[in-house]
């Protein structure tokens, strides 16, 4: 299957600051999204972008899929901003989740 | 709200039992999933239905069976349940073109074998 790698693993902020999430995947996809996972388990669609870019009020996406990565930002984070962030890319049929990056905004 | 309801929400099983985990959609999707989520993990793919009728095998499918009862229905059976399948069951559905459409996903079944 694709390998899909996120980074940081885990990433602490303080409010109001910016940050950058990277997906890398080993092979050609034809999806990739990005997901919020909150704090009591929700998984929450962020993007659906297999190119390009896009932005939903602080948050964008941009992948570049010549490349095979993925880069999500976050601007000026809030607490509610904490949890977990994945990205998934398919082929196809099957879908292929990383590990995550676990964000912590601090007051 | 409209979007991806799973039954039960939490359930503790002894060893060698069985029970059938429950997902609909009302969305009118084609395509459902299920997946696991292992502490510090993503999410794993266990069985996918393309259509009504049809079910094919994830990533790791050992242990699982799955029946797409119509539609909007699509339930994951453990028939013998063990310590190792310990994790948070998550159902999701896609619109027509499977792979191809984003994933929306239900809350989640906390699943605990002892």
């Amino acid at each position: 299957g694709i390998q899909v790698e996120q980074s940081p693993p885990d990433l602490i902020l303080q409010e109001g600051a910016n940050s950058t999430l990277r997906c890398n995947f080993s092979d050609s996809v034809n999806n990739l999204q990005w997901f919020h996972q909150n704090p009591w388990g929700q998984l929450i669609n962020l993007f659906y972008i297999p190119s390009g870019t896009k932005q939903n009020g602080r948050l964008s996406a941009t992948t570049v899929a010549t490349e095979r990565y993925s880069l999500l930002y976050i601007s000026s984070s809030q607490t509610t901003d904490s949890g977990v962030y994945f990205c998934a890319v398919s082929t196809g049929n099957q879908f292929y989740f990383g590990t995550g990056t676990s964000l912590t905004v601090i007051p | 709200n409209a979007g991806v309801t799973q039954t039960p929400k939490f359930q503790v099983l002894k060893t060698g039992q069985s029970m059938t985990l429950q997902c609909a959609q009302d969305m009118n999707h084609n395509s459902m999933y299920w997946y696991r989520q292992d502490p510090g993990m993503g999410l794993r793919l266990i069985y996918y239905s393309a259509s009504e009728g049809t079910t094919d095998k994830g990533e790791v499918p050992n242990g699982y069976n799955v029946s797409r009862l119509n539609k909007r229905e699509f339930s994951l059976r453990l028939e013998s349940a063990a310590p190792s399948q310990t994790s948070v069951y998550f159902c999701a559905s896609s619109p027509p073109r499977q792979g191809l459409w984003p994933q929306h996903f239900g809350d989640g079944t906390r699943l605990s074998i002892l």
